[in-house]
């Protein structure tokens, strides 16, 4: 079956330095994948999508790759700051229009 | 433009008790979806739309139903609640296709006890 796998464990960083956060993925091969932030007692929030022939995407200080031979996504935030602070979550295509959902992984950026 | 919003925003239940989950969009998206959260689970589909008139199963739908009779509304309702109905219900919308972002309301917290 599908799975998306992204790092249970809290990532803690500080202020200033590039976080990078991970998602891998087996048993399919989807034509993009999505990105989104997601704040304490809040719903998601869309943040980037990269398509399978766009190797990397960027906006302001983040960065996605995808690499479609290591079933991996990379997620850059640099320059991070506290306000970065957020659980974010990967997704990937499914069949017949609808996203699964990876777990998410909290980032803490700390002063 | 109020994007998604969901009502109410917390509720309690009793075992047995129904009750309707509220999903209004204001962005004329054809396409919605009802999840739920739960913790270190992720989002799981329960019922999807891609129109008025027009539902579907997603991966967890059993417990729960759906109608879709106008393009703004997407109602999730529990007939039987149940302790393992438990969890944060998220609703999102979004343009036709799942390469489209998905566009989410702050949930509704529900505890059936």
């Amino acid at each position: 079956s599908q799975k998306i796998e992204q790092n249970s464990e809290a990532l803690n960083i500080q202020e200033g330095k590039t976080a990078t956060l991970t998602c891998n993925y087996t048993n399919y091969s989807p034509a993009y994948l999505q990105w989104y932030r997601q704040d304490p007692g809040r719903g998601p929030v869309f943040l980037l999508l990269i398509r399978e022939n766009e190797k990397e995407k960027r906006k302001e200080r983040l960065k996605v790759t995808f690499d479609t031979t290591l079933k991996q996504s990379l997620f850059h935030i640099t320059a991070s700051q506290p306000a970065d602070s957020a659980t974010y979550l990967c997704a990937l295509e499914g069949r017949g229009d609808k996203l699964i959902f990876g777990t998410g992984t909290r980032l803490q950026v700390f002063p | 433009n109020a994007g998604v919003t969901q009502t109410p925003k917390f509720r309690i239940l009793k075992i047995g008790q129904s009750m309707t989950l509220q999903c209004t969009q204001d962005m004329n998206h054809n396409y919605m979806y009802w999840y739920r959260q739960d913790p270190g689970m992720g989002l799981k589909l329960i019922y999807y739309s891609v129109g008025a008139g027009i539902t579907d199963k997603g991966e967890v739908p059993n417990g729960y139903n759906v109608s879709r009779s106008t393009t703004e509304d997407f109602p999730l309702r529990l007939e039987l609640a149940a302790p393992s109905q438990t969890s944060v219900y998220f609703c999102a919308s979004s343009l036709k296709g799942s390469n489209q972002p998905q566009h989410f309301g702050d949930g509704t917290r529900l505890s059936i006890l």
